[in-house]
């Protein structure tokens, strides 16, 4: 079992729609939790970064991370064709010197006009 | 946007020879990694740095990968030889060594071994 498992989809929704992206783990010494955006032949950037558990909201964009269930989210609200994209999680056991991120392999989303 | 800097962005060559992969870090950050990615296993860290000393590279194939910081600006990523299996694209991505601080990616570079 890998340590971080994302669905890779790829999704389709029409624009407007309430995208919901997921990803779960395995090792309980994650703390800091991130969802990347890579658009195709570009590098990841990121997007939302996160610390232990709850939700953190940026515009059109919430995070929510469980750790009693291992769980983190990715909602995208009143989604954009622009929002197409492979949508990445993260993990690492330490923001300091130590931060080793794990990835899930991405889920592709796409946004129909 | 200071932005992290990797060439060539392409490489192709012939199995068995010698690639090298650079990268810039964003002026000021003091850590750099190294990641691959392939469809099948996604991003996978390879290796980081902090302060140009080597942290990590458990993640490198040992026997024919090698990699570098020369100077706070520059980091290097060597394959000798270079197989088949080495195709990739390649990431550089910087950061600063405290809590909270994210990673910052290049656009890569995409690796074909013929």
């Amino acid at each position: 079992q890998k340590e971080v498992e994302q669905d890779p989809g790829p999704l389709s929704v029409p624009e407007g729609a309430i995208v919901s992206l997921n990803c779960t783990y395995s090792n309980s010494a994650f703390q800091y939790f991130m969802w990347y955006r890579q658009y195709s032949r570009k590098g990841p950037e990121l997007l939302m970064y996160t610390y232990s558990s709850g939700n953190k909201e940026d515009g059109r964009f919430t995070a929510q991370v469980d750790k009693s269930s291992k769980y983190i989210s990715l909602f995208i609200r009143d989604s954009q064709p622009s929002d197409s994209a492979t949508y990445l999680c993260a993990m690492s056991q330490s923001g300091g010197s130590n931060y080793k991120l794990t990835f899930g392999k991405g889920t592709l989303l796409t946004v129909n006009p | 946007d200071a932005r992290v800097t990797q060439t060539p962005r392409h490489k192709v060559t012939e199995m068995g020879q010698e690639v090298t992969m650079r990268c810039q870090p964003i002026l000021g950050h003091n850590t750099v990694f190294w990641y691959r990615q392939t469809m099948m296993q996604g991003l996978e860290l390879l290796a980081y740095f902090r302060n140009r000393a080597p942290l990590d590279d458990s993640g490198m194939p040992k026997d024919r990968f090698s990699a570098e910081m020369p100077d706070a600006t520059l980091a290097t990523l060597k394959i000798q030889p270079s197989e088949p299996r080495d195709s990739a694209v390649y990431f550089c991505a910087s950061g600063l060594a405290l809590r909270g601080q994210p990673q910052h990616f290049g656009d890569g570079t995409r690796l074909s071994i013929l």
